[in-house]
C-alpha cells in the first residue's frame, strides 16, 4: 500500500526558508511517476506548486517558481521542497501527491494527509 | 496559466436527487493528438486530502461509485452525482492538466 507522510516545521519566520520532506513509503519513488507538492491556505482552494520525477525533471508554478526548489532523494526513498522568502501567504496546510502517469502534469491519485505550515513571527 | 472557474460556488441538493457541478477553462483541455481532455474532478471532505473521482474528464478512478460521472469536452466540463448520498457532502474542484496544474476554486455540495 502506497502511503506519503509530509514532515515539516509548523512555524516559519517571515523572509526564512520553508523545507518540507515528504517520505514514500511501500512503494519505489523510482518508479514512473511524478511526485508534487500542493497546498491549500486555511478555508481556500488548492494550489498546486510543484512536480519532480526521480531522473531529476522538475516543472514549477509559474507564481513561486522564483523561490522554489523541488529535490528528489532516491536513497532515502523521499522529496523535498524548499520555499524561500517566506510570508504570511504562504501559510497553509502543505500536500504531497504522486501523480496518476509518468508524461509530466497529471491528476494526483495518492495523496499525504498534509502538514499545517504558518509564517508568523 | 490556464484559469479553471467552477460554478456554483455551492449548491444544496436533497438526498437522492442530482448535483451538477460545472467547471469552465479559459483554454482547451483537448489535445487533438490523443482526443483526450486533460481534466480531473476531486473531493475533498473535511480535514482530509482530495480524493480522485475523474481523470481525462469521464474515466472514473478504481472505487469510485458510479453515480459520480464526468463528461464534457474542449473548455466546458460537467460532474454530475446522480443520486446524492449524505457521505457525498463536500467540496469538489476541478483540475486541468493540459499545462502546469490549475485547479478551479472549489464547489461545497450540502444537504438541503
Amino acid at each position: 500500500q502506497v502511503q506519503l507522510q509530509e514532515s515539516g516545521p509548523g512555524l516559519v519566520k517571515p523572509s526564512e526558508t520553508l523545507s518540507l520532506t515528504c517520505a514514500v513509503s511501500g512503494f519505489s519513488i523510482s518508479s514512473d511517476y511524478y511526485w508534487g507538492w500542493i497546498r491549500q491556505p486555511p478555508g481556500k482552494g488548492l494550489e498546486w506548486i510543484a512536480s519532480v520525477y526521480h531522473r531529476g525533471s522538475t516543472y514549477y508554478s509559474p507564481s513561486l517558481r522564483s523561490r522554489l526548489t523541488i529535490s528528489v532523494d532516491t536513497s532515502k526513498n523521499h522529496f523535498s521542497l524548499n520555499l524561500r522568502s517566506v510570508t504570511a501567504t504562504d501559510t497553509a496546510v502543505y500536500y504531497c501527491a504522486r501523480t496518476l502517469g509518468s508524461s509530466g502534469p497529471d491528476v494526483f491519485d495518492i495523496w499525504g494527509q498534509g502538514t499545517m505550515v504558518t509564517v508568523s513571527s | 496559466d490556464i484559469v479553471m472557474t467552477q460554478s456554483p460556488d455551492s449548491l444544496a441538493v436533497s438526498l437522492g436527487e442530482r448535483a451538477t457541478i460545472n467547471c469552465k477553462s479559459s483554454q482547451t483541455l483537448l489535445y487533438s493528438s490523443n482526443n483526450k481532455n486533460y481534466l480531473g474532478w476531486y473531493q475533498q471532505k473535511p480535514g482530509q486530502p482530495p480524493k480522485l473521482l475523474i481523470y481525462w474528464a469521464s474515466t472514473r478512478e478504481s472505487g469510485v461509485p458510479d453515480r459520480f460521472s464526468g463528461s464534457g469536452s474542449g473548455t466546458d466540463f460537467t460532474l454530475t452525482i446522480s443520486s446524492l448520498q449524505a457521505e457525498d457532502v463536500a467540496v469538489y474542484y476541478c483540475q486541468q492538466y493540459h499545462a502546469t496544474p490549475t485547479f478551479g476554486q472549489g464547489t461545497k455540495v450540502e444537504v438541503k
